[in-house]
């Protein structure tokens, strides 16, 4: 099956620092890729939907300038969260589409102190 | 009220049972409709799409219903592996996915 790769796959940071997380589809080029974040005990929801060479689409409730994303060739989008603070730990996890199936990458755990 | 909602169990069941889990989701122009299994601190990993004739995937078998816009997974002669949390999910189109809070089954020896 497709594979979808992350990186970091844990990171630890101090509260106002800036975390850039890395997704790549690794056999499959991906217009479309998707950014989630899951609280413990919660479902996964979708903060945005990156598009290979144009803005992403951010859900509602999700700042833009607080996660930036860019999704700069068909393989590599990255998530940059910026100025993070404790409420921001989380993970992340990040999906590619290919045909009609969204393969998900490995996921982020992001711990803000 | 929830987009999908699933009770969150836990399921606790022996080996070589049968277990039954079920959703409903609210947006009746939800046009795709999967069944994902999340292992704990681990990402989601598609067990099966849900077919509005219903579909068997070995010891799976996934129903859905749209009239009454539920969707169920049976599971059949539970192994010890198939320990995990199934994560109900349903799409408008093919590019945002609602997630249900998922289903917590431990299956015991």
């Amino acid at each position: 099956g497709a594979v979808v790769s992350q990186h970091p796959s844990r990171v630890i940071c101090k509260s106002g620092t800036s975390v850039k997380i890395e997704c790549r589809s690794l056999d499959f080029q991906a217009t479309t890729m998707f950014w989630y974040r899951q609280f413990p005990k919660k479902s996964l929801m979708l903060m945005a939907t990156s598009n290979e060479g144009s803005k992403a689409t951010y859900e509602q409730g999700v700042e833009k300038d607080k996660f930036l994303i860019n999704h700069a060739s068909l393989t590599l989008s990255t998530l940059t969260v910026t100025s993070a603070h404790p409420e921001d730990s989380s993970f992340y996890i990040c999906s590619a589409a290919r045909l009609d199936t969204q393969y998900f990458g490995p996921g982020t755990r992001l711990t803000v102190l | 009220r929830k987009e999908v909602e699933q009770d969150p169990g836990p399921f606790n069941v022996p080996e070589g049972a049968t277990v039954a889990f079920n959703c409903t989701y609210s947006n009746s122009a939800s046009q795709s409709f999967f069944w994902y299994r999340q292992d704990c601190r681990k990402e989601p990993k598609l067990l099966m799409s849900v077919y509005s004739s219903g579909n068997e995937d070995g010891r799976f078998t996934a129903q859905l219903n749209r009239a009454s816009q539920y969707i169920s997974l049976l599971i059949r002669d539970s192994k010890l592996s198939d320990s995990a949390t199934y994560l109900c999910v349903v799409s408008q189109n093919t590019d945002k996915l609602i997630f249900g809070t998922g289903t917590r089954l431990q299956v015991f020896p």
